[in-house]
């Protein structure tokens, strides 16, 4: 079972690259997210997609795109790679969308970047 | 916006002891969720409490669901070195996303 599964573990980029981090679920899931993860701040929701064919913004999502390429695979892109941007990424997958109670998120292993 | 106050933010502890943490929050919940994180891997589901003042084990572990659905705390009883991580409370209300406490750092001194 290899549940979520996020490529690549990490990375590291010079101010102003791009780069796509994918992101890919077996468990059949409805519901897929993104969160970036600082210290003492927690996991933050940059984007999510209730279902194939929508995407809509979390909490933090300049600087960033997504998208959701089939039921199993949710992108993240970073366009121009900014020092703030350095964090550890985990994208997420649920049965339901967030809004329906009994709803849990399944978490992958994370992506590590640098943005120097 | 719905926001969590988890503490402690963070704990170092003897192996042996019991270890409790909480969370709340000005809004109400219909799901709390507990997960731990291990260094360098995601967040792990540990426990779901789905009604008010539910109170589930799983192994050494309790969670309760507070009766005003504001909070929830977990025990951790007789401690082992493997319990080390990031302990993290979730929250859920229908109709919005789930939100994420700051966590709990948890070291134990074997």
């Amino acid at each position: 079972n290899a549940g979520v599964t996020q490529t690549p573990k990490f990375q590291v980029l010079k101010t102003g690259q791009s780069m796509t981090l994918q992101c890919a679920q077996d468990m059949n899931h409805n519901s897929m997210y993104w969160y970036r993860q600082d210290p003492g701040m927690g996991l933050r929701l940059i984007y999510y997609s209730a279902s194939e064919g929508t995407t809509d913004k979390g909490e933090v999502p300049n600087g960033y795109n997504v998208s959701r390429l089939n039921k199993r695979e949710f992108s993240l892109r970073l366009e121009s790679a900014a020092p703030s941007q350095t964090s550890v990424y985990f994208c997420a997958s649920s049965e339901a969308p967030g809004w329906e109670a009994k709803n849990i998120q399944y978490f992958g292993a994370g992506t590590r970047l640098s943005v120097l | 916006g719905q926001q969590l106050n988890q503490s402690p933010q963070s704990m170092f502890i003897q192996e042996g002891e019991d270890v409790s943490m909480n969370c709340t929050s000005s809004s109400i919940f219909n799901t709390w969720l507990w997960y731990k994180q291990d260094p360098g891997e995601g967040p792990v589901l540990l426990i779901a409490l789905y009604k008010a003042g539910e109170l589930t084990s799983n192994g050494r572990l309790t969670a309760q669901f507070g009766i005003t659905r504001k909070d929830s705390f977990l025990n951790i009883s007789a401690s082992i070195p493997s319990d080390v991580g990031i302990y993290f409370c979730a929250g859920l209300f229908s109709g919005s996303r789930l939100t994420f406490g700051e966590g709990t750092q948890l070291t134990v001194n074997p």
